[in-house]
């Protein structure tokens, strides 16, 4: 079946314009997962969602970030006013179920974040 | 802090052999690790998970190794092959057990 896809693949901005990252999980999946990833870096948690609950944001790095997942599926991660530092590899993971294999994530190919 | 580390961020072996990749975790109440294999240019992708209350698992050409005493866990991979050469992540659930905390990574490099 399809896994994780997101788009765009790559996305170049000017500094201080905002930008929408896209996540579409595995169909099914009811926990879906932000990271980023710097140049040579883990990745970093930035937000997860869980079904109907009230989203985890504590990775969050600042308030130009946020999220929204809608109709329990498809995620969007927006970041305003971007940075050069805000650079990186963004990361969407989706899994079935956290309650029976909590944390064998599926990930997406990512979205490459370039701030000039 | 919650964070996870790796002993040595890159690691070169010969094909056939055997490869050790180790990662060291600092969080006691950690239950569940992970490790990861990211190829270049593509997501992480899961290769094998150990829960607390076991110290060892074996995959496919893999083993998964959690010393628990000294908070250490280890990836081995049998008859390393050219395939292998990515980018390793040992990664453990975060105190909330929302996400995963992931260490830097270990380059394995494999040569014929």
């Amino acid at each position: 079946g399809a896994g994780v896809s997101q788009s765009p693949s790559n996305k170049v901005t000017e500094k201080g314009k905002d930008v929408e990252l896209r996540c579409d999980p595995i169909s099914g999946h009811t926990a879906l997962y932000w990271y980023r990833q710097s140049l040579g870096q883990g990745l970093e948690f930035l937000i997860y969602f869980q079904g109907n609950s009230a989203p985890d944001k504590s990775g969050l790095p600042s308030d130009r970030f946020s999220a929204e997942r809608t109709g329990g599926s498809v995620s969007t991660l927006t970041i305003q006013r971007t940075q050069q530092e805000d650079s990186a590899v963004y990361l969407c993971a989706s899994s079935l179920s956290p309650g029976l294999s909590p944390y064998e994530q599926y990930f997406g190919p990512g979205t490459r974040l370039t701030v000039t | 802090g919650e964070s996870v580390g790796l002993h040595l961020p890159t690691l070169s072996v010969q094909e056939g052999d055997n490869s050790i990749i180790n990662c060291a975790y600092s969080n006691s109440a950690s239950d569940y690790f992970i490790w990861y294999k990211q190829e270049s240019g593509k997501g992480p992708q899961f290769i094998i998970d150990i829960r607390s209350n076991m110290d060892k698992r074996q995959g496919q050409r893999v083993t998964v190794l959690l010393n628990k005493t000294v908070k250490h866990l280890s990836l081995q991979i049998a008859a390393t092959q050219p395939g292998d050469s990515a980018v390793y992540f040992c990664a453990e659930n975060n105190q909330a057990g929302t996400a995963l905390i992931f260490g830097k990574g270990t380059t394995l490099s494999v040569s014929s």
